[in-house]
């Protein structure tokens, strides 16, 4: 069984503090990571992906893979209110085929 | 609103009525998926479809039956629902499957059809 394990939270943060958000996977061949925002009632929004061990960066969100350890996670820097929301981290199955394997989602609570 | 345009937004029927969902991108998109969304759990697959083709059937009820007549459009045909069919349906797409890269290219949401089975 293909697992993607997830802090399900909540975490609350400070306004204007970095959020950590971190995921593990269990399928050593999966090759791409990615997060989503949901925010609730809303459909997943895609807010970063990455393919490669090391960090990047998209304005105040870079995304860590550790293949090594089989962790990804997801900083978001001067974190605001309208960062509240549910965080899913989602794993390419390995073998092919066009699945992603969704952890439970963190739900991460900025606090003014 | 996002580039993947599902309708309707909400959908309420009885249990013997006949229903279609839809879902229509214009990104080029070659894979396009169903899944199916509890309150406070994560999306999960239904349906895979590759190149028009399904690729991907994750054992889903025969209640639920996918279609896609073009690469820009993808239905959810609904028949004999039971309550606990009651969800948020999300449609995705992602770009070319084969293009060169192991693994997957991101999906991109849809609004989703939150369906109200009675």
């Amino acid at each position: 069984q293909k697992e993607v394990e997830q802090n399900s939270g909540p975490l609350s943060v400070p306004e204007g503090a970095i959020a950590s958000l971190n995921c593990t996977y269990s399928d050593r061949g999966s090759q791409s990571f990615f997060w989503y925002r949901q925010y609730s009632g809303k459909s997943p929004e895609l807010i970063m992906f990455i393919y490669s061990n090391g960090d990047k960066e998209d304005g105040r969100f870079t995304a860590q893979l550790n293949k090594a350890s089989q962790y990804v996670s997801l900083l978001i820097r001067d974190s605001q209110p309208s960062d509240s929301a549910t965080y899913l981290c989602a794993v390419n199955e390995s073998g092919g085929a066009q699945k992603l394997v969704f952890g439970q989602g963190t739900r991460l609570t900025i606090n003014p | 609103d996002t580039e993947v345009t599902q309708t309707p937004k909400h959908l309420v029927m009885g249990m013997t009525n006949k229903k279609s969902l839809k879902c229509e991108q214009h990104m080029g998109h070659r894979a396009m998926y169903w899944y199916k969304q509890k309150a406070k759990k994560p999306p999960e697959l239904m349906f895979v479809y590759s190149y028009e083709k399904l690729s991907i059937n994750e054992s889903v009820p025969s209640r639920f039956s996918p279609e896609c007549p073009n690469s820009s459009l993808l239905n959810l045909h609904l028949h004999a629902l039971q309550p606990e069919d009651s969800a948020l349906y999300l449609c995705a797409s992602s770009q070319d499957p084969d293009r060169g890269r192991s693994g997957n290219q991101p999906q991109h949401f849809g609004d989703g059809t939150r369906l109200s089975i009675l």
